[in-house]
């Protein structure tokens, strides 16, 4: 299978602290891209990175990506509770996405 | 960005029946897809479907079990045929566009349809 993996698959934090997810791929890519899912609910498109590029940054989201490694991470600063969801990522190569376990973040107020 | 809507948002439907899922862009896209998300997993592409053409299935999944029509450039249907309670799942559309990043090829989701077979 082609899908990847991201650890952890749970993540329980208190607000305001920091989140950190990783995602490993297994093919080579075109771009990487991060979603979030709330619960039973559709996905929405958090951040985009070319595999031309190392990190990228958008509000409190801070991706970095690593080619060499295959694998990218996803970091919330200033966690809040409204971060509670599921995160996934979504590998690129040009004609498929290929999405990774997710990981369960639960944010505690 | 694209916005995405699909119908129903959820439905229960008998073992055996078949349940067809609408998916609707406001912009035209050259290229929509469908998952299958089952319950706490991750997403499975189930077929590419372009304007013209015959969808593209990937490995484990049949046009008999799962027809897509794609009449246009705007929409798409999914029909899940003789359900078993096994096609229990989230069934998401999504499209390609170009996002924030100003690159041709992020990928927007529609709401999804929660469909439970009983």
């Amino acid at each position: 299978s082609q899908q990847g993996e991201e650890d952890p698959q749970a993540l329980s934090i208190q607000e305001g602290e920091n989140a950190t997810m990783n995602c490993s791929y297994k093919t080579s890519i075109n771009n990487l891209q991060w979603y979030r899912q709330n619960s039973g609910r559709g996905l929405v498109h958090l951040i985009l990175i070319r595999s031309n590029e190392r990190e990228k940054h958008s509000g409190r989201l801070r991706v970095t990506l690593d080619t060499s490694k295959k694998s990218s991470s996803l970091l919330i600063t200033a966690s809040r509770a409204a971060d509670t969801a599921s995160y996934f990522c979504a590998a690129s190569d040009f004609n498929k996405f290929y999405f990774g376990s997710g990981t369960k973040l639960n944010v505690k107020p | 960005s694209a916005v995405i809507s699909q119908k129903p948002s959820r439905d229960i439907c008998q073992r055996g029946t078949s349940l067809t899922i609408q998916c609707q862009v406001d912009s035209q896209v050259t290229m929509m897809f469908w998952y299958r998300q089952q319950p706490g997993q991750s997403l499975t592409l189930i077929a590419t479907a372009n304007q013209g053409s015959e969808a593209t299935y990937e490995s484990g999944f049949v046009i008999d079990k799962f027809p897509i029509s794609r009449p246009n450039l705007t929409f798409s249907t999914l029909t899940v045929s003789n359900m078993s309670p096994e096609d229990s799942s989230i069934y998401l559309c999504s499209v390609e566009d170009v996002g924030t990043s100003g690159f041709y090829n992020e990928q927007f989701f529609g709401p999804g349809t929660r469909l439970t077979v009983l």
